[in-house]
């Protein structure tokens, strides 16, 4: 099976400063990992993906690294803006076609002080 | 340009009714799956489903809890016989190409609640 930890519940920055999630993972078959947005009494909101041949993916404003050697993964904000502010989640998937389930880790909630 | 869609938004029920969830998909999108958080947890999988096929059922109870997709319509989480533990929010997800290893999108739930 696989489990998805989060390393910190919550995380409070000041806005333009960069942000850091962290996650860890259990399982070394696990080969695509997501992040997603979550913002109150809406639904997951995809960021940003990475699969397993790549340690670094670069998006707007975000980045994901993954260390395989370690089961872990990150999300970098840059310029952290009030609008960031949400619960951020990291899924990881073991692959296969046939199956379905993501695996999602608890969240952490950021908050963005003006 | 519409993602899920994902009615009703809220749905109260009395413990013992029935309670059905639909899920349209992404237009485009054949592949959907079901996933049901509680306040302050992640997701957690519970079905996943091609046109008129349940792939993968295996976050899925074994009782009063059944999903569908039909060739024509949305996709059906139907719950039998309430009780309070399945007050949840139920959130679909609809991908363009199967599995767990691509990109899935979500709509913004249905708020379930037993009285």
């Amino acid at each position: 099976g696989e489990s998805v930890g989060l390393h910190l519940p919550t995380l409070s920055v000041q806005e333009g400063d960069n942000s850091i999630i962290n996650c860890a993972y259990s399982n070394s078959a696990s080969d695509y990992f997501i992040w997603y947005k979550q913002e109150s009494g809406k639904g997951p909101q995809f960021i940003i993906d990475i699969r397993s041949n790549m340690d670094k993916r670069q998006g707007q404003r975000v980045t994901v690294l993954l260390n395989k050697t370690v089961k872990h993964l990150s999300l970098q904000i840059a310029a952290t803006q009030p609008g960031d502010s949400a619960v951020y989640f990291c899924a990881v998937s073991l692959g296969g076609g046939s199956q379905g389930n993501l695996i999602f880790g608890k969240g952490t909630k950021l908050s963005v002080k003006p | 340009n519409a993602g899920v869609m994902q009615n009703p938004r809220h749905l109260v029920r009395r413990r013992g009714q029935e309670a059905r969830l639909r899920c349209s998909p992404v237009k485009g999108h054949s592949h959907v799956y079901w996933y049901r958080q509680l306040p302050e947890e992640g997701l957690k999988f519970m079905v996943y489903l091609q046109k008129e096929n349940i792939i993968d059922e295996s976050g899925m109870p074994k009782e009063r809890f059944s999903a569908e997709f039909p060739k024509e319509g949305p996709s059906i989480l139907r719950i039998q016989q309430v009780v309070r533990g399945d007050s949840a929010a139920y959130f679909c997800a609809s991908s363009q190409q199967g599995g767990s290893n691509q990109p899935q999108h979500f709509g913004d739930g249905t708020r379930l609640s037993i009285l």
